[in-house]
């Protein structure tokens, strides 16, 4: 399995201003992904963060918004951008290791936008 | 779209009992299957994969797959107050980028003591 960390575990933001959070696996992972958890709902796909290219998003998210970076295997980073109070959720990036590629989460990022 | 379809829940069992939960998915290209298992502000745990029609079995857990009937289960057995949680399924297509992760809405556990 891979252990992730993620930082910072939680912030509160004031409305249109950025936030970055960082995701370090401790072992080389073949995928990164990111994924929102909106208070009470499933998860959601936000990207696959692919190293030293651009990030493939999903449908609804786009660069300008969530800009992921994925400088090496093991690190990645993904930015809320002029955050608004509906991007308040839980950000999780996950590692994808193995057979089958089986994917392991980080411990998740709590946001609260004012 | 792909859609990954759970029983609703919640669903509440006695200590000792089994607990199932079940799923279905409907993009036939679905590979790979997995179930996680959320306590309340903690991120996803995994409990179980499977890829191959049939029982796959850990401990007090079995994953059952159907891609015929594109159904997957998760049984729990003897209970315990701690596998109170949710629990997500969640499917993928498998290779290169398509290792991406569709997930259920989840099916809350309870077990009662």
């Amino acid at each position: 399995s891979a252990v992730i960390s993620q930082k910072p575990s939680r912030d509160i933001c004031q409305r249109g201003t950025s936030l970055t959070i960082q995701c370090q696996v401790d072992s080389q992972v073949t995928m990164m992904f990111w994924y929102r958890q909106q208070p009470g709902q499933s998860l959601t796909l936000i990207a696959t963060a692919n190293q030293g290219s651009e990030a493939t998003y999903e449908s609804g998210f786009v660069i300008d918004k969530f800009p992921i970076s994925r400088p090496n295997l093991t690190f990645s980073t993904l930015t809320v951008s002029n955050m608004s109070p509906e991007d308040s959720s839980i950000y999780l990036c996950s590692g994808g290791t193995g057979v089958g590629e089986t994917q392991y989460f980080g411990p998740g990022t709590r946001l609260l936008v004012l | 779209q792909k859609e990954v379809e759970q029983n609703s829940g919640p669903l509440s069992v006695p200590e000792g009992a089994i607990a199932s939960l079940n799923c279905t998915y409907s993009d036939r290209g679905s590979q790979s299957f997995f179930w996680y298992r959320q306590y309340s502000g903690k991120s996803p745990e995994l409990i179980m994969s499977i890829y191959s029609n049939g029982d796959k079995e850990d401990g007090r857990f079995t994953a059952q797959l159907n891609k015929a009937s594109q159904y997957v289960s998760l049984l729990i057995r003897d209970s315990q107050p701690s596998d109170s949680a949710t629990y997500l399924c969640a499917g993928s297509r498998g290779g290169g980028s398509n290792y991406k992760l569709t997930f259920g809405k989840g099916t809350l556990l309870t077990v009662n003591p």
